[in-house]
């Protein structure tokens, strides 16, 4: 099975702030991976699907892209409703298997 | 609008067998594959299972092959998953989930749409 690394595991930061999520394939998944946005009680929301493309309706401040199996979220300049759990996910091979999560938190 | 309702969660003994379903409505199941996610208490996502359009190919967490199945009913717009042998660790939100249809791969596509789940709680 594919085994996918998250990190870091929680985040502080800022209004305003770039900020950075990566994500680790144990093997190669080619561009197979998504990102997604989870607040408390909600289910998850998909925010970028095959690496770097960007789901419909979700704000340009967020991008996706991949270097090998290295796969990086970056957030251009958090705003407030950023503030959530972040997962990757492969969809290469089954089992589909998610990162273990980042939660961003207000510094 | 797009919807997935889950039902058939509840509390159950360790050993005893549970089915859920997935209802769907605002588009046309028969072209999606679909899948079971769940989530623990505070925990992150667990993929669980996925089938594809026609229910001839299907998939499982190490964590569930040989004890959970996942099926589909095109006429019925239905998702199902029947567990058995249900354990402790099972205990968890069971979402439903459509696949996407852009850029996927050959095995499937990422989770585009999430039903809002059923508890499922094993417990002696």
């Amino acid at each position: 099975d594919i085994q996918m690394t998250q990190s870091p595991s929680t985040l502080s930061a800022s209004i305003g702030d770039r900020v950075t999520i990566t994500c680790r394939a144990s093997q190669s998944i080619s561009t197979w991976l998504a990102w997604y946005q989870q607040k408390p009680g909600k289910a998850p929301k998909v925010l970028i699907y095959k690496a770097s493309n960007l789901e419909s309706g979700v704000p340009s401040r967020f991008s996706g892209s991949e270097s090998g199996t290295e796969f990086t979220l970056t957030i251009s300049s958090l705003q407030p409703d950023d503030f959530a759990t972040y997962y990757c996910q492969q969809y290469n091979s089954y089992p589909f298997t998610f990162g273990q999560g980042t939660k961003l938190e207000i510094k | 609008e797009v919807q997935l309702v889950e039902s058939g969660g509840g509390l159950v003994q360790p050993g005893r067998s549970l089915r859920l379903s997935c209802g769907v409505s605002g588009f046309t199941f028969r072209d999606y594959a679909m899948h079971w996610v769940r989530q623990a208490p505070g925990k992150g996502p667990e993929w669980v299972s996925g089938i594809s359009w026609s229910g001839g190919r299907m998939g499982y967490a190490d964590s569930v092959k040989g004890r959970f199945t996942i099926s589909r009913d095109n006429a019925k717009n239905s998702l199902y998953l029947q567990m058995n042998s249900l354990r402790a660790e099972d205990t968890a939100l069971y979402y439903c989930v459509k696949e996407g249809s852009h850029d996927c791969s050959p095995t499937g596509c990422y989770s585009h749409l999430w039903g809002r789940g059923t508890l499922v709680t094993v417990s002696s």
